[in-house]
């Protein structure tokens, strides 16, 4: 089956940088693009942008461009999300979601979440 | 604030219905398909619509989504009290550059 594994919780300092990890098994990870999606504490979903594992080309949400990068490793068949400049409100969970299809605009699988703090 | 509009909670007795409203306009739903998730705290959201009313394999014929015009609706029926969750509507949006949008979530409580 379909799984998303992403890396453990991190904690930050204001300014710096955090790179989340999401593992893909149980499919081709060349298939589908992987999406980042993060909700901060009581706040609801957003929408951070893309990645296609095949081309490595990306697509950002607006408000993030500039402090967001998507990788991918396919060797490893996993994409990463880096988030530059932190700052207090960047705390929330971050998820990983495989597109449904070429077309991006829904998910079908998503990773556990991982919680990026951002403290001083 | 979101652009797609969802009332912030509804509820309900257990086998009863519920229905979520989503509203948007042309630059999303309007022109765009709506799918809808199911969020426990602390798991991984869950598609339950697709395509504005198609349902992932899996996912119990209780859960029916519409759309019309700009605006779709999320309908629960039967429901259950593991149902109680966050849901949430989303589409692509044309503008700003285009981006995937999310309605701002409606909590569902069975009473």
């Amino acid at each position: 089956q379909v799984q998303l594994v992403q890396s453990g919780a991190e904690v930050k300092k204001p300014g710096a940088s955090v790179k989340v990890s999401c593992k893909a098994s149980g499919y081709t990870f060349t298939s589908y693009d992987i999406n980042w999606v993060r909700q901060a504490t009581g706040q609801g979903l957003e929408w951070m942008g893309w990645v296609n594992p095949t081309s490595g080309n990306t697509r950002y949400a607006q408000r993030f461009q500039g402090r967001v990068i998507m990788t991918r490793d396919t060797s490893i068949s996993t994409a990463y999300m880096e988030v530059s400049s932190l700052r207090s409100e960047d705390t929330a969970v971050y998820y990983c979601a495989r597109a449904r299809t070429a077309a991006n605009y829904d998910f079908d699988d998503w990773g556990q979440g991982t919680l990026v703090t951002v403290s001083s | 604030q979101s652009v797609l509009t969802q009332p912030p909670s509804v509820s309900a007795a257990p086998g009863q219905k519920v229905s979520i409203s989503c509203s948007g306009s042309i630059s999303n739903i309007g022109n765009n398909y709506v799918s809808w998730y199911q969020h426990v705290p602390g798991t991984a959201p869950k598609l339950l619509i697709f395509d504005n009313r198609h349902r992932p394999s899996g996912i119990p014929d209780r859960f029916s989504g519409s759309k019309s015009g700009t605006s779709a609706t999320l309908v629960i029926t039967g429901l259950q009290t593991g149902d109680e969750a966050d849901y949430y509507c989303g589409t692509w949006d044309r503008s700003l550059s285009g981006a995937v949008i999310f309605g701002g979530g409606t909590k569902v409580t069975v009473l």
